[in-house]
């Protein structure tokens, strides 16, 4: 498996302002996954994030409201931008060790509240 | 549709019982994979076992078996001798395709109580 560190691993945020979230990986991996999970819900995945192109993100979820970075194949950003209280989640990262049937290893989450 | 359907209410099993909790899936594709997920309280997600859409057999892993029946698309999880530290929320995942950015679809997830 991989150690996943994730940034901050909770905050408690004014409404209108910005997070990012850091994922460091202790290998290199290609591909790197951004979750959501609202409260008692499932998770929900934001965007891939390939190194040295831009995420592709899922319906629902645009670049302007959760920019990503991916600076190198062992760290990536999320940001959540101009949160809202319905911004209030688990925020997760994820990687795929391996190709095939590997399945995803998750960071410990980021719990995001705003007020 | 729904690709993962979960559709337990919250379940309860006595330690060192057995417990059944149910995946469905629907995909079209020929490739895929099943994966189960469990999340304590704490929030980690943890991997627990995975069954290919080619296996032959059904997936075991210690304590955890899947139930894997093809034709009714199903892909039940079985935990044996339950303990207390399985309480916890458990997702079932399918990831349709091998490529390598192929994703994750997860169920709503169950709610396991064990009770001692």
């Amino acid at each position: 498996s991989a150690v996943i560190s994730q940034k901050p691993s909770r905050d408690i945020c004014q409404r209108g302002t910005s997070l990012t979230i850091q994922c460091q990986v202790d290998s290199q991996v290609t591909m790197m996954f951004w979750y959501r999970q609202q409260p008692g819900q499932s998770l929900t995945l934001i965007a891939t994030a390939n190194q040295g192109s831009e995420a592709t993100y899922e319906s629902g979820f645009v670049i302007d409201k959760f920019p990503i970075s991916r600076p190198n194949l062992t760290f990536s950003t999320l940001t959540v931008s101009n949160m809202s209280p319905e911004d209030s989640s688990i925020y997760l990262c994820s990687v795929r060790l391996r190709g095939g049937n590997s399945p995803l290893h998750f960071g410990n989450g980021t719990r995001l509240t705003v007020t | 549709a729904q690709k993962i359907t979960q559709t337990q209410p919250g379940m309860f099993v006595q330690e060192k019982e057995a417990v059944t909790l149910d995946c469905t899936y629907d995909t079209s594709d020929p490739s895929y994979g099943l994966f189960w997920y469990k999340q304590p309280s704490s929030g980690e997600m943890i991997f627990l076992i995975y069954q290919g859409s080619y296996d032959q057999q059904n997936a075991t892993e210690g304590r955890y078996s899947l139930n894997f029946q093809k034709a009714r698309k199903s892909a039940n999880l079985v935990i044996s001798a339950s303990q207390l530290g399985d309480s916890a929320m458990y997702f079932c995942a399918m990831r349709e395709g091998l490529g390598a950015n192929s994703k994750l679809t997860f169920g709503k997830g169950i709610t396991l109580s064990v009770r001692p």
